[in-house]
């Protein structure tokens, strides 16, 4: 089973930021959040990930907690293309096994409206 | 676009027969993926390899069988498919998790299987 939680649905405006919360109050040292999001009948697409400090790319931003607890999703000026399924996934590929397998819950419905 | 691509992109089969399905990438990654999508289940991770002929299970296996015998080719095998395996099928790729300290993985455009 996933270790985050998100709310199930969201809307925003169109222009305006979409910030997206992630919970994972479970994290442990060596896992990294990861967030991917699924455009309608495509494959999941990677966004953005970290481990403690906040980070910035071309598609986002994520803010991570210095608790590590929770951690939010920004698209600075969402668009009708970002109507999307996003996940939000704490994955340990420094585990015992040889890779992270990320696991991916039921995720966060973002319906950007004009 | 990572360079992931999958075939068939859509197949109608029926129950009892095989089904293979194939992923192919031209990006050199050594770590390939087998995930289903299902409705309330999100992806699940059938099966993976972390290199030409090395694979393992994933969580949910069973019914599957995969192989690897070039970097750029993993196959996934329904022996004799069931209406239980219909589903959204997606590949994906992904460097050494351990060397490259990102586990970043890219994914492919699924295959829609109906087994009737």
């Amino acid at each position: 089973d996933a270790k985050t939680t998100q709310p199930t649905s969201m809307d925003c405006a169109e222009g305006r930021a979409a910030n997206l919360p992630c919970n994972h109050s479970t994290i442990s040292g060596n896992e990294y959040v990861y967030w991917y999001r699924q455009i309608h009948s495509q494959g999941p697409q990677y966004i953005i990930h970290g481990l403690k400090n906040n980070e910035t790319n071309e598609m986002a931003s994520l803010i991570i907690t210095e608790d590590r607890k929770s951690s939010t999703l920004i698209l600075p000026h969402a668009t009708l293309r970002d109507t999307a399924v996003y996940y939000c996934i704490d994955n340990d590929f420094h585990g015992s096994s040889n890779t992270g397998k990320l696991i991916f819950g039921q995720g966060t419905t973002l319906q950007v409206k004009p | 676009d990572a360079g992931i691509t999958q075939s068939p992109r859509h197949k109608v089969t029926e129950t009892g027969t095989p089904v293979t399905l194939r992923c192919h990438q031209t990006e050199n990654h050594r770590y390939m993926y087998w995930y289903r999508q299902d409705p309330g289940h999100g992806l699940r991770l059938i099966h993976y390899s972390y290199g030409v002929k090395d694979t393992d299970k994933g969580e949910v296996s069973d019914g599957y069988s995969v192989s690897r015998s070039k970097t750029e080719d993993f196959l996934l095998t329904l022996e004799s498919a069931t209406s239980s395996q219909t589903s959204v099928y997606f590949c994906a790729i992904s460097e050494s998790p351990r060397v490259k300290s990102t586990d970043t993985q890219y994914f492919g455009p699924g295959t829609r299987l109906t087994v009737l």
